[in-house]
C-alpha cells in the first residue's frame, strides 16, 4: 500500500533553516510527481512547491521562492523539503502530498510534520 | 493565482440532513483535451492529513460513500453530504489543480446540529 512516512517534529530558532523528509513506498517513485502543502495552526492549506522525482525539475510558489528547496534522493524514494531564513510565521504543519500522473490530483497525503519557530 | 472561495464557511447539519458546500474559483479551472473541471474536494479531521473525497469535480475517489457528490464546471463547484452522519464532522477545502501554483479554498467546517 502507498505509504508517504515523514520526518519528526521540528523546533526552531528564527533565521535558522530546517530540512523535512518524505519517504515512499508502496509504488514507483519516480512515477509520481511530490507536493508539499503547509497549514498554519488553526488555518487553510498553503501549496509550496511540487518536484519531479524522476528529473529533479522543481515548480515554487512565489511566495516561497529564494527560501524553499525541494530534492529527492532517488536510491532511497525519498523527497525533502528544506526551508530557510525562518520566521515565526512559518510555523505549521508541513505535509508532502502525492499527485497522480493520469489525472494530475493529489491522492495521498504524508502524516504531517509540525514545524515550529520559537526564540 | 486562481482564488478558490468557498461558501459558507461554517454550517450545522442534523444528522441525516443535507450539507451543502459551494466554491467559485476566479477563473475557468476546465481542461479543454478532456472538457472537465480541474476540481478536487478533499475531508480533514482534527489531527490528520487531508483526505481526497472528489475530484473532476464529481468523480468520486474509490472508498469514497456515495452520500458525497460533486457537481457544478466553470467557476462554480458544489459538494453535497446527501445525508450526514457522526464521521463526516470535519472541514472540507475545494482545491484547483488546473495550475501552479495549486490553490485551496479557505475551508468549511461541518458540524453536527
Amino acid at each position: 500500500q502507498v505509504q508517504l512516512v515523514q520526518s519528526g517534529a521540528e523546533v526552531m530558532k528564527p533565521g535558522a533553516s530546517v530540512k523535512v523528509s518524505c519517504k515512499a513506498s508502496g509504488y514507483t517513485f519516480t512515477r509520481y510527481y511530490m507536493h508539499w502543502v503547509r497549514q498554519a495552526p488553526g488555518q487553510g492549506l498553503e501549496w509550496m512547491g511540487i518536484i519531479n522525482p524522476s528529473s529533479g525539475v522543481t515548480t515554487y510558489a512565489q511566495k516561497f521562492q529564494g527560501r524553499v528547496t525541494l530534492t529527492r534522493d532517488t536510491s532511497t524514494s525519498t523527497v525533502y523539503m528544506e526551508l530557510s531564513s525562518l520566521r515565526s510565521e512559518d510555523t505549521a504543519v508541513y505535509y508532502c502530498a502525492r499527485d497522480t500522473p493520469i489525472d494530475r490530483v493529489i491522492d495521498y497525503w504524508g502524516q504531517g510534520t509540525l514545524v515550529t519557530v520559537s526564540s | 493565482d486562481i482564488v478558490m472561495t468557498q461558501s459558507p464557511d461554517s454550517l450545522a447539519v442534523s444528522l441525516g440532513e443535507r450539507a451543502t458546500i459551494n466554491c467559485k474559483s476566479s477563473q475557468s479551472i476546465l481542461y479543454s483535451s478532456n472538457n472537465k473541471n480541474q476540481l478536487a474536494w478533499f475531508q480533514q479531521k482534527p489531527g490528520q492529513p487531508p483526505k481526497l473525497l472528489i475530484y473532476w469535480a464529481s468523480t468520486r475517489e474509490s472508498g469514497v460513500p456515495d452520500r458525497f457528490s460533486g457537481s457544478g464546471s466553470g467557476t462554480d463547484f458544489t459538494l453535497t453530504i446527501s445525508s450526514l452522519q457522526a464521521e463526516d464532522v470535519a472541514v472540507y477545502y475545494c482545491h484547483q489543480y488546473y495550475t501552479t501554483p495549486r490553490t485551496f479554498g479557505q475551508g468549511t467546517k461541518v458540524e453536527i446540529k
